[in-house]
């Protein structure tokens, strides 16, 4: 399979809180990129951090690329109910056009 | 701009049917791809199109047929429905593949009995 995997698959916390999920992959890519899909939902791009990048923020979102480990974290500061979602990591194949997302955190704030 | 849109939103099939999920983008771009998603596996990649009449197969494209005739149309064909096509089905585009956002319809979920 092609997936990457997400870490943890659940997670549950006060708002408040901070949550950090982390994803791991095997092959080299280009890109890795980050979406959250609400219950019931399409999904919704978060933030996109190329292989030359370590580090990327977007408002209370912190996204880490660590290339050499081949693993991702995203980091939410100051969780509120609404981050409630799943999230997805996904990549690029280095060498082609697919796309292939992880399996996916289900995160829980609750308020 | 309406994005990305899917039709049906749901769909129940039997087995053995044939039916066509519809997909439609008016942001001009090249890259188009269809998902199913599954409890548990995450969204897997069916097939693709880097551009009108280009497509290239996924992880899973056994039981499915697309085309790309035109910029804004990516059709997924269900040649003869199974029990185990059950599932969430997305349409996403973008401006390239995995090196730009992609934008996700809302989904059509088909069961098949």
């Amino acid at each position: 399979s092609q997936q990457g995997e997400e870490d943890p698959q659940a997670l549950s916390i006060q708002e408040g809180e901070n949550a950090t999920m982390n994803c791991s992959y095997k092959t080299s890519i280009n890109n890795l990129q980050w979406y959250r899909q609400n219950s019931g939902r399409g999904l919704v791009h978060l933030i996109l951090i190329r292989s030359n990048e370590r580090e990327k923020h977007s408002g209370r979102l912190r996204v880490t690329l660590d290339t050499s480990k081949k693993s991702s974290s995203l980091l939410i500061t100051a969780s509120r109910a609404a981050d409630t979602a799943s999230y997805f990591c996904a990549r690029d194949a280095h060498t082609g056009n697919q796309f292939y997302f992880g399996t996916g955190t289900s995160l829980t704030v609750i308020p | 701009n309406a994005g990305v849109t899917q039709t049906p939103k749901f769909q129940v099939l039997k087995t053995g049917q044939s039916m066509t999920l519809q997909c439609a983008q008016d942001m001009n771009h090249e890259y188009m791809s269809w998902y199913r998603q599954d409890p548990g596996m995450g969204l897997r990649l069916i097939h693709y199109s880097v551009g009108a009449g280009i497509t290239d197969q996924g992880e899973v494209p056994n039981g499915y047929n697309v085309s790309r005739s035109t910029t804004e149309d990516f059709p997924l064909r269900l040649l003869s429905a199974a029990p185990s096509q059950t599932s969430v089905y997305f349409c996403a585009s973008g401006l390239a593949g995995g090196q730009d956002t992609q934008y996700f319809g809302p989904g059509t979920r088909l069961t098949v009995l």
